[in-house]
């Protein structure tokens, strides 16, 4: 099966520019995560859609950011206006359910896409 | 505050010994524990994960440990191999957390053949 797909692989833009990050999931999870690694720190989240819905947007920090999903597809993230700190790696992530699966014990991470470093100077 | 914690932002062991990651948390209500290992330029990919239920968890030549008592994780690689080198992520998740994880800030490992 495709993995999770991201474009564009890295973008460079001014300060006060606007850009938009893609993110397509694995066909069929309905679940979609964003999240962010900002200088080599933490990789923090951001959002996490179910199907069309957002679920949970705690980790957006400001509302430059805008995170679209419509038709439960694809997902965008749009950073306008872009400023410094927004310099990072935005990385996507999708599952198809949450297994906490207590019978097993064990759970299973999601998958990730490989990225958008965004550079804005 | 970091609520996950990779004191050692880097580790070099020789190839066929056992490589050491370790992890430290401070949220008692992390049920859940995961391992991401993420090469240069790729997206962190799922290694290994564990319950708060269990104390180990093994799959090959991974096992994970966790000591709940100290908030304690660490990853165990055995043996090592060149193509582990790589950063690893240590994360957290809990029912309270819904579906994300809370990610340490990675440990980077070199394995010299």
């Amino acid at each position: 099966e495709a993995g999770v797909t991201q474009f564009p692989s890295h973008s460079v833009i001014e300060k006060g520019q606007t850009v938009t990050l893609r993110c397509d999931p694995i066909s069929g999870h309905d679940n979609l995560y964003w999240y962010r690694r900002v200088m080599g720190k933490e990789i923090k989240f951001l959002l996490h859609f179910v199907k069309e819905s957002k679920q949970d947007e705690s980790g957006m920090p400001n509302n430059r950011f805008l995170a679209e999903r419509t038709g439960g597809t694809y997902s965008t993230l749009k950073v306008q206006p872009a400023e410094l700190e927004d310099s990072g790696v935005y990385f996507c992530a999708s599952s198809q359910d949450q297994d906490f699966d207590r019978a097993l014990s064990t759970i299973y991470g999601y998958t990730f896409g490989s990225g958008t470093r965004l550079t804005v100077v | 505050d970091q609520q996950v914690k990779q004191n050692s932002p880097s580790l070099s062991v020789q190839e066929g010994r056992i490589s050491i990651l370790n992890c430290d948390y401070t949220n008692s209500m992390f049920d859940y524990f995961l391992w991401y290992k993420k090469y240069p330029a790729e997206g962190p990919t799922f290694l290994i994960s564990i319950s708060s239920i269990k104390d180990k968890n093994e799959d090959g030549r991974f096992t994970v440990f966790l000591n709940k008592s100290a908030k304690h994780l660490s990853l165990h690689i055995v043996p090592s191999q060149p193509g582990d080198s790589a950063v690893y992520f240590c994360a957290a998740s809990g029912h309270n957390y819904g579906q994300n994880f809370v990610f340490g800030p990675g440990t980077r490992l070199s394995v010299l053949p």
